[in-house]
């Protein structure tokens, strides 16, 4: 079955840690997109990309990064400049990008990180 | 900047009554408008969708309706059923810079059996 898979369901960060959320997608998407979802405030978009090696900053790019190195992965970094990263991280895609041809996302099932 | 407003943010109805959860967009150029529905602990899934080319779409109990000239659109849930407790999000798509999309802050329906 083809979806998006993301890693670990569960995060634990200690001060000062970078850690790495996980996604990897085989619906053979382009774009790929990571959203924080906080209770009451809908989803937020972290970072997008649009096709490999290449990435934008959405709303709430600040204390994060990723990377595009290939077409089905879309790995979070969530850096230790992150002073409030407990939330609950979604990813997701979409077949194409833009213009008049727009496409729902799809999303994994998420990662929970919390601090330690 | 672009936003999206839902209400209400949480809706108690009995079993086999209807639901509605309305949203308003602020790009008058947005053209396409998702609803997902989020079960506790998984991610979004799509419902139903609407283009800015048609004012109504439905799909066996769910609907949407959309008035492109007051920029808003809702999701009409008939005949309720227990399963259909869950949270759902409205979305909108930007065309132009960054061409995103943005959600509404959700609707937690619970339906009453």
């Amino acid at each position: 079955d083809g979806g998006i898979t993301q890693s670990p369901k569960y995060l634990f960060r200690k001060e000062g840690q970078n850690v790495t959320l996980s996604c990897e997608q085989n619906l053979n998407h382009d774009a790929m997109y990571w959203y924080r979802q906080d209770p009451g405030q809908g989803l937020r978009l972290i970072y997008y990309s649009q096709i490999v090696n290449d990435f934008q900053k959405g709303d709430i790019a600040e204390g994060y990064s990723v990377s595009r190195e290939k077409k089905e992965s879309f790995p979070l970094t969530v850096t230790s400049a992150q002073k409030n990263p407990t939330a609950f991280y979604l990813c997701a895609s979409t077949p194409q990008t833009g213009g008049s041809s727009n496409q729902p996302q799809h999303f994994g099932d998420g990662t929970r990180l919390s601090i330690l | 900047g672009e936003n999206v407003e839902q209400h209400p943010s949480t809706l108690s109805v009995q079993e086999g009554d209807s639901a509605v959860i309305k949203c308003t967009y602020s790009d008058s150029a947005s053209n396409y408008f998702p609803w997902y529905k989020q079960e506790l602990g998984k991610g979004p899934q799509l419902i139903i969708d609407i283009r800015s080319n048609v004012g109504e779409k439905k799909d066996q109990r769910i609907a949407v309706t959309l008035n492109k000239t007051a920029k808003h659109f809702s999701l009409h849930i008939t005949e309720t059923q227990p399963e259909d407790s869950a949270v759902y999000f409205c979305a909108a798509f930007f065309p132009g810079t960054g061409n995103q999309f943005y959600f509404g802050t959700g609707t937690s329906l619970t339906v009453i059996p």
